[in-house]
């Protein structure tokens, strides 16, 4: 079975520009999690999306935003880029929500904002 | 909201000796404990994990241990290999999102 798909790997983009990153969650999975890594806050929830809704949301700006496919797809976007935006943003699918579901990552999008 | 702290933040152990790593956490609401180890380059891996109910859970060379009434829990990690070598985090369900701990480095040296 494949795992979880998080495309592109790398990123480079410029303040005020906006990005959209992509995730392929593993097969008959439909919860879909999001997290922004750094190293001076380590790991942060962003939202949580499960068969096409919001299910939970973290403490983040308006400025990002997400959805959710009905093939569980799922897309982040975060507009008007800032400096501080750049981290590796992961992905994780669950079978059912997080609460009881086991979380699958995939490699991450490392984000860098010049 | 979940306050999860993990120490050591840094630990280097022999090749062959044992490695333990704490938690803590606060809402004693909480009934899933998930343990990740993430390597270079790649997104954490679940290697272990324990629910509510079970005090001790024990996978090969790997076991987490939960102490619900001091509101903590621990990964063990025998007979270190260098393949153990990477970054582990302990993580919290709690308010209806996974909470990590800030992660511990470990090194195994040969």
């Amino acid at each position: 079975k494949a795992g979880v798909t998080q495309t592109p790997r790398y990123l480079i983009k410029t303040r005020g520009q906006q990005v959209t990153l992509s995730c392929s969650p593993i097969s008959g999975h439909r919860s879909v999690s999001w997290y922004q890594q750094t190293p001076g806050q380590g790991l942060q929830f962003l939202f949580e999306y499960f068969s096409e809704t919001q299910r939970n949301k973290g403490n983040f700006p308006g400025r990002f935003s997400g959805r959710q496919f009905s093939n569980s797809r799922s897309e982040m976007n975060v507009s008007t880029l800032e400096l501080g935006d750049s981290a590796l943003y992961l992905c994780a699918s669950s079978t059912d929500t997080a609460r009881v579901g086991k979380l699958f990552f995939g490699s991450g999008t490392q984000l860098s904002v010049l | 909201g979940e306050n999860v702290e993990q120490h050591p933040s840094t630990l280097s152990v022999q090749e062959g000796d044992s490695a333990v790593i704490k938690c803590t956490y606060s809402d004693s609401a909480s009934n899933y404990f998930p343990w990740y180890k993430q390597e270079l380059g790649k997104g954490p891996q679940l290697i272990i994990d324990i629910r509510s109910n079970v005090g001790e859970k024990k996978d090969q060379r790997i076991a987490v241990t939960l102490n619900k009434t001091a509101k903590h829990f621990s990964l063990h990690i025998t007979e270190t290999q260098p393949e153990d070598s990477a970054v582990y985090f302990c993580a919290v369900f709690g308010t209806q999102k996974l909470v990590f701990g800030q992660g511990t480095r470990l090194t195994i040296n040969p």
